[in-house]
């Protein structure tokens, strides 16, 4: 079993719906990254988070530590968020090397 | 303000070539690390390093080397390219000095074929 494990691992929604990613982990961690790569790019880091809640623009994270488990909220979705969004870890004491869930893939259909 | 740079972007190998994967970062980060994405799959760790002449193994290590002997560069030798080690490969750098929040930077990746 991944110790760090995505739902969906697909999704497709019409421009303007609110979107839900989770991230569900099974090990101690420090911090917790949501990612971002757009088809044949490069992959670009949307929030870390230890606790909490963090919003930038449309995009909302949460962390509930004690359930070991994420969101990433996408609100008012446009077909520029198509991209696949990728969760990882930190695990305490690990030079910061990175754990990775497989990804989810989301296309927003305008 | 270049970041994390990757060469090639591109590059198709015959089996038992070799090659080295370039990846420079100028933000004087001192942990660097290489990864490899396949499809369906989440991104593996080859080698990281944690700075200049300090480098470890991480999940994939096997069939790659690694050396970091400057702060700003960190490249990845194949020796004896194999079909397995057909992959897109990212190099990515952080740094620990000051405040502990701070994400990895990433580069665009390489897309490596082994023929």
């Amino acid at each position: 079993k991944n110790e760090v494990e995505q739902s969906p691992q697909n999704l497709t929604a019409q421009e303007g719906e609110f979107i839900t990613i989770n991230c569900s982990y099974s090990v101690g961690i420090s911090a917790l990254h949501w990612l971002q790569q757009h088809p044949g790019g490069g992959i670009v880091s949307l929030f870390m988070l230890s606790s909490g809640k963090k919003k930038h623009g449309r995009l909302i994270a949460t962390i509930n530590i004690q359930e070991k488990h994420s969101s990433l909220h996408i609100t008012a979705s446009h077909p520029r968020d198509s991209a696949v969004y990728i969760c990882a870890v930190n695990k305490p004491f690990g030079n910061e090397k990175l754990t990775f869930g497989t990804g989810t893939r989301l296309t927003i259909i305008p | 303000n270049a970041g994390v740079t990757q060469t090639p972007k591109f590059r198709i190998l015959k089996i038992g070539q070799s090659m080295t994967l370039q990846c420079t970062q100028d933000m004087n980060h001192n942990y660097m690390y290489w990864y490899r994405q396949d499809p369906g799959m989440g991104l593996k760790l080859i080698y990281y390093s944690v700075g200049a002449g300090i480098t470890d193994k991480g999940e994939v290590p096997n069939g790659y080397n690694v050396s970091r002997s400057t702060t700003e560069d960190f490249p990845l030798r194949l020796e004896l390219a194999a079909p397995s080690q057909t992959s897109v490969y990212f190099c990515a750098s952080f740094s620990v000095a000051g405040a502990r929040n701070q994400p990895q930077h990433f580069g665009d990746g390489t897309r490596l074929s082994i023929l």
